[in-house]
């Protein structure tokens, strides 16, 4: 079955400090890899996305590259902000019926 | 655009005594998803539907949890009757997925928080 491995948190970091969540995946089939981002008191937003070998999803100065050689897909940004502070999911979604699994979530900290 | 409505968001029960959430999801949107959130893991689904079949309900607790989407827009999520673990936030979310369309995205609605006592 398909499954997803998050390194386990907390993380917190200095403001500006570079960023890296790991992220490798179990799948069958050709997945699509996420990363949602559910700050307090909201719902789950998608960061970005891949949907193919070697794609690299960007937003809001985050990046993640799809690995299939490595089956990761790393979550990184380059000076992180007090405003990133929220938890990160990984997910991927396979097979016909396009359904969403999720890592456990890193809960992410960035002090002033 | 309006996102995925949810109500209520925060429900204290007892245990043994029942509860229902609701969730109209995006207008058009032919795919709904639910799923439980326990705290400090990520969202475990629960049901999906394709307008108003159940596509998977393999992961739900049929003895206790029931779904239904009837005329293919809003949806319920019912417990009878809830125990302690099933304290959880429980997810709606939609996307315009239809078989044979690839990738497109889940929408999430803000949840609905359960507290059993």
């Amino acid at each position: 079955g398909n499954s997803v491995t998050q390194m386990e948190g907390p993380v917190t970091l200095s403001e500006e400090a570079f960023l890296t969540i790991n992220c490798t995946y179990t799948a069958t089939g050709y997945p699509s890899l996420f990363w949602y981002v559910q700050y307090p008191g909201e719902g789950l937003q998608l960061l970005l996305k891949a949907t193919k070998a070697d794609d690299k999803g960007s937003n809001k100065g985050f990046e993640a590259t799809y690995r299939k050689e490595t089956t990761s897909f790393h979550l990184e940004k380059g000076s992180v902000q007090v405003s990133d502070s929220a938890v990160y999911f990984c997910a991927l979604n396979s097979g016909s019926a396009r359904q969403l699994t999720f890592g456990s979530g890193t809960q992410l900290t960035v002090l002033p | 655009e309006a996102g995925v409505a949810q109500s209520p968001r925060y429900k204290i029960i007892e245990k043994r005594q029942s509860v229902a959430f609701w969730c109209n999801p995006i207008s058009g949107h032919a795919t709904l998803y639910w799923y439980q959130q326990i705290l400090g893991q990520g969202p475990k689904l629960l049901i999906q539907f394709q307008n108003n079949g159940v596509v998977d309900d393999s992961q739900l607790p049929k003895d206790r949890f029931s779904a239904e989407r009837l005329k293919g827009v809003d949806s319920t999520l019912k417990i009878q009757p809830a125990k302690l673990e099933d304290s959880a936030v429980y997810l709606c979310a939609s996307s315009s997925y239809a078989s044979g369309k690839s990738n497109t995205e889940a929408f999430f609605g803000q949840g609905t928080r359960l507290t059993v006592v």
